[in-house]
């Protein structure tokens, strides 16, 4: 039950897109349309942003999407904005009816 | 409002253990199935554990296999985690989350120190 592996840290500045991609194996991202994505601030609670690879949650900016292609899913964050600084996290279900995160990237907004 | 609010977690001794409580408010409880996710000190979240919404199906990470078990009453609207064995490794915020192909709805966590 590996973590799915994320980049460590991305940067961009307002009002750019940046994206973070989420790597894993046929066995969980690849296999199914179950990826989303966690937005955590210091010391907050995680919040979903992405479900089903690329769905939106009522309340989530739209500025917010989603991708997969074989086994790399990707959150992409357009005109991005200080308050999007935060750790984000990928998961997917996986073959073994278990679920996996990925080891989190930090997004630091210039 | 939908809500979780977890409780039960503390300073346990290597080997000890600790039963975590998560009560939910604002839906049905009894038609969701529920996770347990944690996070260690500045480390990445983990998730750890799953029941059906009826009780009858559980999964765990291979990690805490043998040592956690979930239960829930959907009675009392209340799912739990028995944590046996506990290890310094199990140091962490512990969550309860909603979901089943995600996790829509999280508690603010409970915290359990593993020391001696």
């Amino acid at each position: 039950q590996s973590a799915l592996t994320q980049p460590a840290s991305v940067s961009g500045s307002p009002g750019q897109s940046i994206t973070i991609s989420c790597t894993g194996t046929s066995s969980d991202v690849g296999g199914f349309d179950y990826v989303s994505w966690y937005q955590q601030h210091p010391g907050k609670v995680p919040k979903l942003m992405i479900y089903d690879v690329n769905k939106r949650p009522s309340g989530v900016s739209n500025r917010f999407s989603g991708s997969k292609s074989g086994n790399t899913a990707s959150l992409t964050i357009s005109g991005l904005q200080a308050e999007d600084e935060a750790d984000y996290y990928c998961s997917s279900y996986t073959s073994r009816s278990t679920w996996v995160f990925g080891g989190g990237t930090k997004l630091t907004v210039l | 409002e939908m809500q979780l609010v977890e409780s039960g977690g503390g300073l346990v001794q290597p080997g000890g253990s600790l039963r975590l409580s998560c009560a939910a408010s604002g839906f049905t409880f009894s038609s969701y199935s529920m996770n347990w996710v944690r996070q260690a000190p500045g480390k990445g979240l983990e998730w750890i554990s799953n029941i059906g919404s009826s009780g009858y199906t559980m999964y765990y990470v291979d990690s805490v296999k043998g040592r956690f078990t979930i239960s829930r009453d959907n009675a009392e609207s209340t799912l739990y985690l028995q944590m046996n064995s506990l290890r310094a490794e199990d140091t962490a915020v512990y969550y309860c989350a909603r979901g089943l192909k995600f996790m829509d709805v999280w508690g603010k966590g409970t915290t359990v120190t593993v020391s001696s």
